[in-house]
């Protein structure tokens, strides 16, 4: 069965400074979709980077990119240069390619302090 | 902007009472899925249709819970009848998996049953 799994509740970071959000995923399939996903206060989940299991490159969407490593089963997002609306749950997620069914981590709350 | 409308926002309701939640995806999204978001179980997938077809549902409480797509423009998923510890957050998502493309949020429906 696949799993997500996300050990950082909460975490903080001093506005401007990098973080690191963990995710590791168990999976026997070859093909898969990796996902982050932010989720502010207002409680819209926004989507904010993919990453396929076939891509060689790491991905990156501005101030956001996925630290993709296959061996390990790790997807880490990493925030650069984080700012006060950076506060909100982040959630890490899996898809499937053969069912299509998309699985989500239990969340990390970062907060960015000034 | 294309988006996934979710009806209705909030809905309060006693214990017993049946509540149907609804929700348009964007047109054209051929694969929608509804997850329910608790505190306890974080998100949790219910159930997910392709071309209108349920392809799994085994996340859903079979004896109260169903979900259905009527047509291609309306995902319904009702709770009859309604118990306390169904209050959550439902939300329905719509996307194209296979072009591996993100999976669009609606707002949410808040339930709560008292």
């Amino acid at each position: 069965a696949q799993k997500i799994t996300q050990t950082q509740p909460g975490m903080f970071v001093q506005e401007k400074e990098a973080v690191t959000l963990d995710c590791t995923y168990d999976t026997s399939d070859q093909s898969y979709g990796l996902f982050w996903y932010k989720q502010p206060s207002s409680g819209e989940m926004i989507f904010l980077i993919y990453q396929g299991s076939y891509d060689e490159q790491n991905a990156t969407e501005g101030r956001y990119s996925l630290n993709f490593q296959k061996a390990r089963k790790s997807a880490n997002l990493v925030i650069s240069a984080s700012q006060l609306g950076d506060s909100a749950m982040y959630f890490c997620a899996m898809r499937d390619h053969n069912t299509d069914k998309l699985i989500f981590g239990t969340g990390t709350r970062l907060q960015v302090f000034p | 902007d294309a988006r996934v409308t979710q009806t209705p926002r909030h809905k309060v309701t006693e214990m017993g009472q049946e509540v149907t939640m609804r929700c348009q995806p964007i047109l054209g999204h051929n694969t929608v899925f509804w997850y329910r978001q608790t505190m306890m179980q974080g998100l949790e997938l219910l159930a997910y249709f392709r071309n209108r077809a349920p392809l799994d549902d085994s996340g859903m409480p079979k004896d109260r819970f169903s979900a259905e797509m009527p047509d291609a423009t309306l995902a319904t998923l009702k709770i009859q009848p309604s118990e306390p510890r169904d209050s959550a957050v439902y939300f329905c998502a719509s996307g194209i998996p296979q072009l591996n493309e993100k999976l669009f949020f609606g707002s949410g429906t808040q339930l709560s049953v008292l």
